[in-house]
């Protein structure tokens, strides 16, 4: 029953680095997200995809880059880290726009420090 | 706009006692989902209850209910008999068919539950 696994849980970054977030799931899902959860701001929608091969924009795009390559896999990469991006980093996954009733099914996070 | 407010940071209460957390929505479309979310200390999105736009009565689950009222665009949650267990924060969401059917989620309420 691992669902949606994020790696990795914890990171520290310096300013300029970069580095990949890694989400699979093993649901079949054809929907996969990637949220940031900063204080006081809910979660927030970086990027997504609808089905394998395919990426789109979020409400708060800027700085990242996604790829979609395999229909479990969703990457989120980080090529310039900057503080502001110091966040808990979602990913969720659900099935398409015709169970809109199943909720979205999220892994347990990633908290990423940017120094 | 697609918006979701949540007006209460913070609510307190005791065992025992039934606690209403208040959610409004915005949106154009005729057809979407309102969902709460619970997220304890340690981090994870645990999904709660689920309402449909075309659902005629309130979602029921367990201690949970959801209080919808859609001429207002409120889709508030009850939890009768509080448990200590319930003390979290707690996320109310919207899906419509837009950005791949992603969420958009209020800023929290953290209910604090005390003996």
């Amino acid at each position: 029953n691992a669902g949606v696994t994020q790696t990795p849980k914890f990171r520290v970054l310096k300013t300029g680095q970069s580095m990949t977030l890694l989400c699979a799931q093993d649901m079949n899902h054809e929907y996969m997200y990637w949220y940031r959860q900063d204080p006081g701001m809910g979660l927030r929608l970086i990027h997504y995809s609808v089905g394998e091969g395919t990426t789109a924009k979020g409400e708060v795009p800027d700085g990242y880059n996604v790829s979609r390559l395999k229909k479990q896999n969703f990457l989120l990469g980080l090529e310039s880290a900057a503080p502001s991006q110091t966040s808990v980093y979602f990913c969720a996954s659900s099935y398409s726009s015709g169970y809109s009733n199943q909720p979205q099914h999220f892994g347990d996070g990633t908290r990423l420090s940017i120094l | 706009a697609q918006k979701i407010t949540q007006t209460q940071p913070g609510m307190f209460v005791q065992e025992k006692e039934a606690v209403t957390l208040d959610c409004t929505y915005d949106t154009s479309d005729q057809s979407y989902g309102l969902f709460w979310y619970k997220q304890p200390s340690s981090g994870e999105m645990i999904f709660l209850i689920y309402q449909g736009s075309y659902d005629e009565q309130n979602a029921t689950e367990g201690r949970y209910s959801l209080n919808f009222q859609k001429a207002r665009k409120s889709a508030n949650l009850v939890i009768s008999a509080s448990q200590l267990g319930d003390s979290a924060m707690y996320f109310c969401a919207m899906r419509t068919n837009q950005a791949g059917t992603a969420l958009i989620f209020g800023k929290g309420t953290t209910l604090s539950v005390s003996s």
